[in-house]
């Protein structure tokens, strides 16, 4: 597509509850990121894909939050049993870049699923 | 651990006018720095970036100056135009850092018309 689709916009989830967003990154983009962006803050890495390949795990806060790209596109970031601490919003940006970079690695952001957590 | 610092959270300046965005940063294993500016309710939108080997780079409007020594970027924006009005983040990469890009907290932008 034109552009990084993720969806839904906007999440509201009970405490407890399991929740998946999914992204959809520019089409022949090798490398996928999700970060984390919470109130007044900059985006935070979660974690990173080469086309399937999960290659960077560190940044998620915790083994409730689970990252997907099945078959090297779109790709899926769930998180189990949701507290109120995972409020935030959760930002899907993909690149062409693989391997060594030879200059700035740019990312394409999509505009963001915003996640409260009640 | 902040690697990447922005310690001003809000900026305002008078149209026509020039903006300084400033950003300081501990890593010295950075070889690219980015700006990246974020309007309400999008994404944030690549706007220019520098290489570790350079001091300055330029793209019209917008010019970013790279101290090395100090550890310090900014970005200067001139003239400033409403439409400028955002969060610009700093942010930075590492090849040895693998692809992970660290952000800066962001600075807001205000230009008065």
């Amino acid at each position: 597509g034109a552009g990084v689709s993720q969806s839904p916009r906007y999440k509201v989830a009970k405490r407890g509850q399991d929740v998946a967003l999914r992204c959809d990154p520019i089409s022949g983009h090798v490398s996928l990121f999700w970060y984390q962006q919470a109130l007044g803050q900059g985006p935070e890495f979660l974690t990173y894909f080469q086309n399937e390949a999960q290659l960077d795990k560190s940044g998620l806060p915790s083994d409730r939050f689970f990252a997907e790209r099945p078959e090297g596109s779109v790709s899926t970031l769930k998180i189990q049993r949701t507290q109120q601490e995972d409020s935030a919003v959760y930002l899907c940006a993909s690149s062409p870049t693989q391997g060594l970079f030879t200059g700035a690695n740019v990312l394409t952001f999509g505009a963001g699923s915003r996640l409260t957590v009640l | 651990d902040q690697q990447v610092k922005q310690n001003s959270p809000s900026l305002s300046v008078q149209e026509g006018r020039i903006s300084i965005l400033n950003c300081d940063y501990t890593n010295s294993m950075f070889d690219y720095f980015l700006w990246y500016k974020k309007y309400p309710a999008e994404g944030p939108t690549f706007l220019i970036s520098i290489s570790s080997i350079k001091d300055k780079n330029e793209d019209g409007r917008f010019t970013v100056f790279l101290n090395k020594s100090a550890k310090h970027l900014s970005l200067h924006i001139v003239p400033s135009q409403p439409g400028d009005s955002a969060v610009y983040f700093c942010a930075a990469s590492s090849v040895t850092g693998g692809f992970k890009t660290i952000f800066g907290a962001g600075t807001r932008l205000f230009v008065k018309a």
